[in-house]
């Protein structure tokens, strides 16, 4: 089993709608999580962090994690043609000098 | 703020030669930076940690002789891949993190290296 792990997609929506993005992980010391969205070719840029139970909105974008169910999602609100990209979960392993492991991301296509 | 750059986004180079790749906090200082690479489809694997004035702590199966990181000051960390041959041929990431900011990285733009 993956430490991270998200379905790989594609994942299609139209414009307007609402992406669901989901990620589990497996070691439950883990207490930190980030989505990451990376376009083809480019590094990985922050949207979200999320470190407690319940939801974190940003704009468009909420995070919720739940820590008994060791799972972390994403949904996109009003989906755009720009937000097309590759997510990444990840998670941070606090007890091994901050490290980040990445799932191997999902792809997100937003069809006009 | 917290800007991470690297230098040079993209190399060719012939097997068997060494290359040097960059990454430099521009605005921060950098305690601590992380290497990754990414193949195509695929997720950022973590390479290796290193933190500035000690030797680079490296990920199960990556070679330290092959990738040599040194991270000299607190503003720029040196990848070096000796001996380059085309399986070698990536998306290398750095990362920075700064003192005090455990959960926040800073992603560089990465470097692209295909080796002929």
């Amino acid at each position: 089993q993956k430490e991270v792990e998200q379905n790989s997609g594609p994942l299609s929506v139209p414009e307007g709608a609402i992406a669901s993005l989901n990620c589990t992980y497996s070691d439950r010391g883990s207490q930190s999580f980030f989505w990451y969205r990376q376009y083809s070719g480019k590094s990985p840029e922050l949207i979200m962090s999320i470190y407690s139970n319940g939801d974190k909105e940003d704009g468009r974008f909420t995070a919720q994690l739940n820590k008994a169910s060791q799972y972390v999602s994403l949904l996109i609100r009003d989906s755009q043609p720009s937000d097309s990209a590759t997510y990444l979960c990840a998670a941070l392993r606090d007890n091994q000098g901050g490290k980040l492991i990445f799932g191997q991301g999902t792809e997100l296509s937003v069809k006009p | 703020g917290a800007v991470v750059s690297q230098h040079p986004s993209w190399v060719i180079c012939k097997s068997g030669t060494s290359v040097k790749i960059e990454c430099r906090s521009l605005d921060f200082q950098a305690t601590t930076m992380f290497w990754y690479r990414q193949f195509p489809k695929q997720s950022l694997m973590l390479m290796a940690t290193s933190n500035e004035g000690s030797k680079a702590t490296y990920e199960q199966g990556v070679e330290k002789d092959k990738f040599l990181i040194n991270h000299a000051s607190l503003t720029l960390s040196t990848l070096t891949v000796t001996s380059a041959h085309p399986e070698d041929s990536s998306f290398y990431i750095c990362s920075a993190r700064r003192r005090g900011a455990y959960n926040e990285q800073f992603f560089g733009p990465g470097t692209r290296l295909t080796v002929l």
